[in-house]
């Protein structure tokens, strides 16, 4: 029972480089959320998805993109990363929008 | 976006009661949740209330609810040292998006 997985789960980058953050969930839900939290600032929401081949912003989508392409699975990409975006991410699904979220372990991400 | 408030910290004695508590602003939520962080891990549904509730009650844990002022609380009777984690309280507006408030730090004391 897998639940939600995050790859990679540590990551350094160096500004300017690019990389992608998977997500998947094995329990056939049409909700996927992308969190990142910051000390302090709790979770913000960067970009969801509402069924397989949709997507839309959130709280703070911008230097983001997300993609949709099977229902398992969730990526976030990071085309030209910032130092700002230096943080641990979080995935989630849920079966239905107002119920509840099942979270991935993270993936912290550090920006050089 | 939807603001939800907590305090960032608290500190108690092994064997008192927390209460930890959260406002928020969307008044059309439909539910309210309160998660639990352990440190190095993802955030884990503690328990939930339905909006149209005042209290719901699990073991250890009592939720109560003032939808009048938008105040939500968790009380976690007997704390024990591992109950040591951030609690974030959440609400989902009606495009079915989580917020979440900042977090709230437990420590226990032994």
């Amino acid at each position: 029972n897998a639940g939600v997985t995050q790859t990679p789960k540590f990551r350094v980058l160096k500004t300017g480089q690019s990389m992608t953050l998977l997500c998947a969930q094995d329990m056939n839900h049409e909700y996927m959320y992308w969190y990142r939290q910051d000390p302090g600032m709790g979770l913000r929401l960067i970009h969801y998805s509402v069924g397989e081949g949709t997507t839309a912003k959130g709280e703070v989508p911008d230097g983001y993109n997300v993609s949709r392409l099977k229902k398992q699975n969730f990526l976030l990409g990071l085309e030209s990363a910032a130092p700002s975006q230096t943080s641990v991410y979080f995935c989630a699904s849920s079966y239905q929008g107002d119920t509840e979220a099942f979270f991935g372990q993270g993936t912290r991400l550090t920006v050089v | 976006g939807e603001d939800v408030e907590q305090s960032l910290f608290l500190s108690v004695r092994e064997g008192d009661s927390s209460v930890i508590n959260c406002t928020y602003t969307d008044s059309s939520s439909t539910y309210l949740y309160w998660y639990k962080q352990e440190p190095g891990a993802g955030l884990q549904l503690l328990t939930y209330i339905f909006s149209n509730m005042d209290m719901k009650q699990d073991q250890r844990l009592t939720v109560l609810l003032n939808k009048k002022d938008k105040h939500l609380s968790l009380r976690i009777a007997d704390t024990q040292t591992g109950d040591s984690a951030i609690y974030f309280c959440a609400e989902s507006d009606n495009f079915n998006k989580f917020y979440f408030g900042s977090g709230t730090k437990l420590n226990v004391k032994p």
